[in-house]
């Protein structure tokens, strides 16, 4: 199974862009990548998800290497509202793997 | 609105108890999932269901039981065969269509304690 690997934390200013990596050199052909973010006691928020090529939404958008052994989130100007711990997962609709995730604070 | 709901949101039992932790959801998914949460760890699959009345093991099983008998409801039971049954559980729900990937919808949890 595929492993992933993120920075414990990060910090960032209000309404500046937030890059959050994610490391996944284990990661199968068929694997999407997949960001979720969640707040304490609560269940995880979906963010984003892709395979090969860069994906944006109304949320943020998601850069992948394009040997796919890594990706990064980016938030292109943080809000209070976006301090939440970040999960980059990897996997299929069957299953994913989750790793640590990183703990973003967002500075007024 | 549509989503998941977890109930109850706290839950503590005793030892030697079974214990069934309840998910709903109202959007039509065809696929469900249970978590376990612990601090510092991430999420693990315990069981998954792609659709009604099939449901497949994930990582950590042992001393957990669930049911799929309808398509909006899947249960999960914490037998008193889980040694160490303390964490917060999420339930997950998406769309299956075969090939094509979507996110997954989380529940807010439920927190169980042994006491």
């Amino acid at each position: 199974d595929a492993k992933t690997t993120q920075p414990n934390s990060m910090e960032s200013n209000e309404e500046e862009p937030v890059h959050l990596p994610c490391n996944h050199s284990t990661i199968s052909g068929t694997d999407y990548i997949h960001w979720y973010r969640q707040l304490p006691s609560q269940g995880p928020e979906y963010v984003i998800h892709g395979l090969t090529s860069n994906v944006n939404n109304r949320m943020a958008s998601l850069a992948i290497a394009e040997d796919r052994k890594s990706s990064t989130l980016i938030l292109h100007r943080a809000t209070l509202r976006d301090a939440a711990v970040y999960y980059c997962t990897t996997g299929n609709n069957r299953k994913l793997i989750w790793g640590l995730g990183t703990s973003l604070a967002v500075n007024p | 609105d549509g989503g998941i709901t977890q109930s109850p949101k706290y839950l503590f039992r005793k030892e030697g108890q079974n214990v069934t932790l309840s998910c709903e959801q109202n959007l039509n998914h065809d696929a469900m999932y249970w978590y376990r949460q612990d601090p510092g760890q991430g999420l693990r699959l315990i069981y998954y269901s792609q659709i009604v009345n099939d449901f497949q093991k994930g990582d950590i099983a042992e001393g957990y039981s669930v049911s799929r008998e309808k398509k909006e409801s899947f249960p999960l039971t914490v037998t008193s065969a889980q040694k160490n049954p303390t964490a917060f559980y999420l339930c997950a729900s998406s769309p299956e269509s075969g090939k094509r990937i979507y996110g997954y919808t989380f529940g807010s949890g439920t927190r169980l304690t042994v006491v």
